[in-house]
């Protein structure tokens, strides 16, 4: 799995758009982006993935650059319930039966501002 | 929809008790695991199942077993509870065939081993 790299830490106002940047400049052709998050002493979540193309759901947004290099995850209207570390992971798609580790690196602790 | 739940929240032990982690998805997954994740560290995998009827070792197994009751539960068993694992775990699954590895994760089981 291609090297992720995040800032440590970032603020954000409470109801403005929250933007965390991730690096992946070693990031292959087969290999996607994902992006979880882990509320304290909660389990991890689930929030989007990409492999070009930016992605939306109901939780975000994933803009992937055209050189796929790097991405941003953005939470549109951040609200004190997203206060969280955000976890940034590449990795290849998985045949059926298989089953790998999910590794989190250090990620970035995200403190939405009242 | 529930998701993934698991149960006991919260657990003592004595050094050499035993106990059995439960947990559950209503999501109709295939793949489930189990993690581990200690103070400031991230996820370790303990064992994990692809399909009903299978189960293999993750990264450590030593001082587990589990069993996949159906396609809905997998159990996490500590025959002879040590200090080493006190922990938290979490109980996560995955929908195949996607070749995508997006995992849900339940709320966890907070165990600590005296």
């Amino acid at each position: 799995d291609a090297k992720t790299t995040q800032p440590p830490s970032m603020d954000c106002a409470e109801g403005r758009a929250a933007n965390l940047p991730c690096n992946h400049s070693t990031i292959s052709g087969n290999e996607y982006v994902y992006w979880y998050r882990q509320i304290h002493s909660q389990g991890p979540q689930y929030i989007i993935h990409g492999l070009k193309n930016n992605e939306t759901n109901e939780m975000a947004s994933l803009i992937i650059t055209e050189d796929r290099k790097s991405s941003t995850l953005i939470l549109p209207h951040a609200t004190l319930r997203d206060t969280a570390v955000y976890y940034c992971i590449v990795r290849v798609g998985i045949s059926s039966g298989s089953a790998r580790q999910l590794t989190f690196g250090s990620g970035t602790q995200l403190t939405v501002l009242p | 929809n529930a998701g993934v739940t698991q149960t006991p929240k919260f657990q003592v032990l004595k050094t050499g008790q035993s106990m059995t982690l439960q947990c559950a998805q209503d999501m109709n997954h295939n793949s489930m695991y189990w993690y581990r994740q200690d103070p400031g560290m991230g996820l370790r995998l303990i064992y994990y199942s692809a399909s009903e009827g299978t189960t293999d070792k993750g990264e450590v197994p030593n001082g587990y077993n589990v069993s996949r009751l159906n396609k809905r539960e997998f159990s996490l068993r500590l025959e002879s509870a040590a200090p080493s694992q006190t922990s938290v775990y979490f109980c996560a699954s995955r929908y195949l065939p996607s070749s995508t590895d997006t995992q849900y994760f339940g709320p966890g089981t907070r165990l600590t081993v005296l």
